[in-house]
């Protein structure tokens, strides 16, 4: 597709149920981000995939938390357990690997807006 | 270690007149500078960056941004603002000795553009 997409757009859960938060990037976009952003906050950080190195999971606050890649396609967040404090927006960005992660232009979904009761 | 402050929660201009938006960081190496936005119902957007060279970078919708290594600062501008600049705007960066690919976002600074 053109851009990077993210479904569902929306999830309502209950605290203690599962969730899984899926994430499609720009086609050969090989890193792929998580971030989390709360209401009124900046992004946090959760999780770093680039192709097929180790990803780099620091960011992600619990063990409840988990991410999967595909090759450099499909992602999907994990998130076992859910607690109310995990209500937020969940994005997911992608970008061209150009050898220096860091100076990379990262292109982000819309999100997904997770609210758990 | 790094970080990026956003000093204000909300920035209100006018139509028609210039436009500012702070951004201060602190990094241990040379940083890589970033500015994104978001607008409503929507994802954000990359806007411009500065890597290494020119002070002023020039990026997207008008928008440029001067990096200020005595300042640490990173000020995103727009000589004349349009309604249609209403949106979330954050600061990111990150540095050399960062695991690849983690930048740091500050908090997002609101801006309305007034008719």
């Amino acid at each position: 597709g053109a851009g990077v997409s993210q479904s569902p757009s929306n999830k309502v859960t209950e605290k203690g149920k599962d969730v899984e938060l899926r994430c499609d990037p720009i086609s050969g976009h090989t890193a792929l981000y998580w971030y989390r952003q709360r209401l009124g906050q900046g992004l946090e950080f959760l999780i770093y995939f680039q192709g097929n190195s180790a990803p780099d999971k620091s960011g992600l606050p619990s063990d409840r938390f988990s991410a999967e890649r595909t090759g450099e396609s499909v992602s999907t967040l994990t998130i076992q357990r859910t607690q109310q404090e995990d209500s937020a927006v969940y994005l997911c960005a992608s970008s061209s690997y150009g050898g220096a992660a860091l100076t990379d232009t990262q292109y982000f979904g819309p999100g997904t807006r997770l609210t758990v009761l | 270690a790094q970080s990026v402050a956003q000093p204000e929660d909300q920035v209100n201009v006018a139509e028609g007149n210039p436009l500012t938006v702070k951004c201060t960081y602190s990094v241990s190496g040379n940083p890589y500078l970033f500015w994104y936005v978001q607008y409503p119902n929507r994802g954000l957007q990359f806007l411009l960056k500065y890597i290494t060279g020119d002070n002023l970078v020039k990026g997207s919708y008008g928008f440029e941004a001067e990096f200020n290594k005595s300042q640490t600062s990173f000020h995103l501008k727009k000589p004349s603002a349009l309604v249609s600049d209403s949106a979330l705007y954050f600061c990111a960066v990150s540095y050399l000795n960062t695991n690849a690919g983690k930048s740091t976002f500050g908090d997002g600074t609101t801006l309305t553009v007034k008719p």
